[in-house]
């Protein structure tokens, strides 16, 4: 599994973009970057997935660059709801995905 | 749907005790997913089945813990005995097969071990 880096936390105010960023430099060609979020005492729930350049829906923006090494998660004005630790994973071929310890995103009124 | 749903949402047991676990998927999910979360280590996953057959549970810390399935609506994970170091959040999810990444979480299972 290709590992990924991400900051252990950051603050951001409501109303602002967030830009979350991940580094993962041994991307494999079949890897899929995806991108997860979790609430205190909840399970991790799936926000966006992409394999190159931009994806949107309705909760969040990912940007993938060329090489593929990193991505930016991009969430549209937050809110204080978006508080919760975000991860970033890559996976190739089966259905394992590595967690880590994630983002820590504190929104602030 | 209801989810993924586990059972029980909480339990505290004692040293040496045995622990079980409970997991329902989301009907027509094809594969299935034990994690183990805690502050220090993070999201782990211990075990993932396919159609029921255990692939990869290189992530089972050691033989004290066991996971079964024996249908496609039911899992269970178990301790077996239990110790301290086994406190944690255990979340089981399920996805709907192919190369999907989209896994579904259950509520977890907060476990304390005394």
């Amino acid at each position: 599994l290709a590992k990924t880096t991400q900051p252990i936390s950051m603050d951001s105010y409501e109303g602002q973009e967030v830009n979350i960023t991940c580094s993962h430099n041994n991307i494999a060609t079949n890897d899929y970057i995806t991108w997860y979020q979790q609430f205190p005492s909840q399970g991790p729930r799936f926000i966006i997935q992409g394999y190159k350049t931009k994806v949107t829906n309705e909760v969040a923006s990912l940007f993938i660059p060329a090489d593929r090494k990193s991505s930016t998660l991009s969430l549209p004005r937050v809110s204080l709801s978006d508080t919760a630790v975000y991860y970033c994973l890559v996976a190739g071929g089966n259905n394992r995905l590595a967690f880590g310890k994630g983002n820590q995103v504190v929104v602030i009124p | 749907d209801a989810g993924v749903i586990q059972s029980p949402r909480h339990e505290v047991t004692e040293m040496g005790q045995e622990v079980t676990l409970r997991c329902k998927p989301i009907s027509g999910h094809n594969s299935l997913f034990w994690y183990r979360q805690t502050m220090m280590r993070g999201l782990e996953l211990l075990i993932y089945f396919n159609n029921n057959v255990p692939i990869d549970d290189s992530g089972m810390p050691e033989d004290r813990f066991s996971a079964k399935m024996p249908n496609a609506s039911f899992s269970t994970l178990k301790i077996q005995p239990s110790e301290p170091r086994d406190s944690a959040v255990y979340f089981c999810a399920s996805v709907e097969g192919g190369a999907s990444y989209e896994q579904y979480f259950g509520p977890g299972t907060r476990l304390t071990v005394t």
